[in-house]
This record gives C-alpha cells, structure tokens and sequence, in this order.
C-alpha cells in the first residue's frame, strides 16, 4: 500500500519568514496530493490541493510543488503569520485507493511574532 | 450550518462499555469515512462508505462496527471498549471516488476516553 513520509515532524519559524513541508510517497499510481491544516481541538481542513497533472499550484501565500518522477510534494507557506501555527499534514490517494487518503505524519509549525 | 457533524464531541468511558458515535453530513456526497488520530496526531483510515456500500475495511479490531442507514450518515459503535482506543475519531465526506474526487470533508472530532 501507499506509504506516506513527511518532514520535518516541527519547524519554527519568525512571522514574515518562509516555511517549506516536505513529503514523499511510494505509490507510482497515486494521483491527487492535499495538504490538510489543523487547529487545535479542531478537524484537519483542506488548504491546498494538487493532482498528478500538474508540477505546481499556488493559492496566495501557500504552494504546492509536485516532482512526479523524485516521487515528493512540497508545502510552501510565504510571509507567515502567527494564525498560520497549526499541525499540517500532507498526503496522497493512490490510483486505486477507493478514495482512501494515506496521510503523513503531520508537521508542528509554529510562527513567532 | 456545519457540514460534517459529529456527536458527541467528548466521551469519557468506562473499559468494557460499549458506544456510538453518530456523523452526518450535509454536502451530498457519495462517500463517507472514519479515522482514527492517535496520540501522536497520526491520522488512520478505518471505514469507508460508499452509497451506503462498504468499500473500505482496514485491519481493525471486529469489536468496531461502522453503520451507514443512508448516505448521509455514518455511525461507529464500538464493543467491549480498551484503554487502547482512546484517541480521537474523526468522520470525513468527500464526493464519488471515482468522480470529482476533491478530497475530504472532516467533522470536529470525537475525543473518546476509556478509564
């Protein structure tokens, strides 16, 4: 099955400096990559998404890069703000998954004011 | 209006009882899913509905046993709870698998205690 590697597991940043999240995933045949932010006491929201067509997404401040044949996707959040600190996780849907998303294993950002 | 509802949002339980734990969405989606977050904040899929068709079972202890009356709802009962199924549950929707597939939907969450 897919399998789903994601670093780092906590990253600290100043506000207005960049933050990258990096994952990687075994499955050749997966074709769509969400990214996924979580708030305290809430549930994960979808904040960004890309599918396996595309090498690059962008949605304001936040990105995703897609590098099919390295088999990673990468997180980019730009001029980071303090209610950017949540837990975000990554992850993928493979080709024949029954639309089961493996998720990574989440990274703590914090952004300092 | 909250698009996938959970209930409860809390439930402190006593080893051996047994409880449910009730989603609903509103988003007409075809599809309908439980994880589980441990500890450590890993999300796991256990089940996953489609139209009211069972089309995901992960290896999960038999004492847990999802329900779906309709495609807008997904129940989890759970026997016979351990200390070890504490954690939090999550429901989520997404649209048809198969078509315009746009990810998930999560509810809040319920934080389940077994003492």
């Amino acid at each position: 099955g897919e399998n789903v590697e994601q670093h780092p597991s906590t990253l600290s940043v100043q506000e207005g400096d960049s933050a990258v999240i990096k994952c990687t995933y075994s499955d050749s045949a997966s074709n769509y990559f969400p990214w996924y932010k979580q708030e305290l006491g809430k549930g994960p929201q979808l904040i960004i998404d890309i599918r396996s067509n595309v090498g690059e997404k962008k949605d304001q401040r936040i990105a995703v890069t897609l590098n099919k044949t390295a088999k990673h996707f990468s997180l980019h959040i730009t001029e980071t703000q303090p209610e950017d600190s949540a837990v975000y996780f990554c992850a993928a849907k493979g080709g024949t998954s029954y639309g089961k998303l493996t998720f990574g294993q989440g990274t703590i950002l914090t952004v300092h004011p | 209006d909250t698009a996938v509802s959970q209930t409860p949002k809390y439930l402190v339980t006593q080893m051996g009882n047994d409880k449910s734990i009730k989603c609903e969405q509103n988003l007409g989606h075809d599809t309908m899913y439980w994880y589980k977050q441990d500890s450590k904040k890993f999300l796991k899929i256990m089940f996953s509905y489609n139209n009211k068709e069972l089309i995901i079972n992960e290896t999960v202890p038999n004492r847990f046993s999802p329900k779906s009356p309709d495609k807008a709802h997904l129940n989890l009962h759970i026997n016979s709870l351990e200390l070890g199924d504490s954690a939090v549950y999550f429901c989520a929707s997404s649209q048809d698998w198969q078509q315009g597939f746009q990810g998930y939907t999560f509810g809040s969450g319920t934080r389940l205690t077994v003492v």
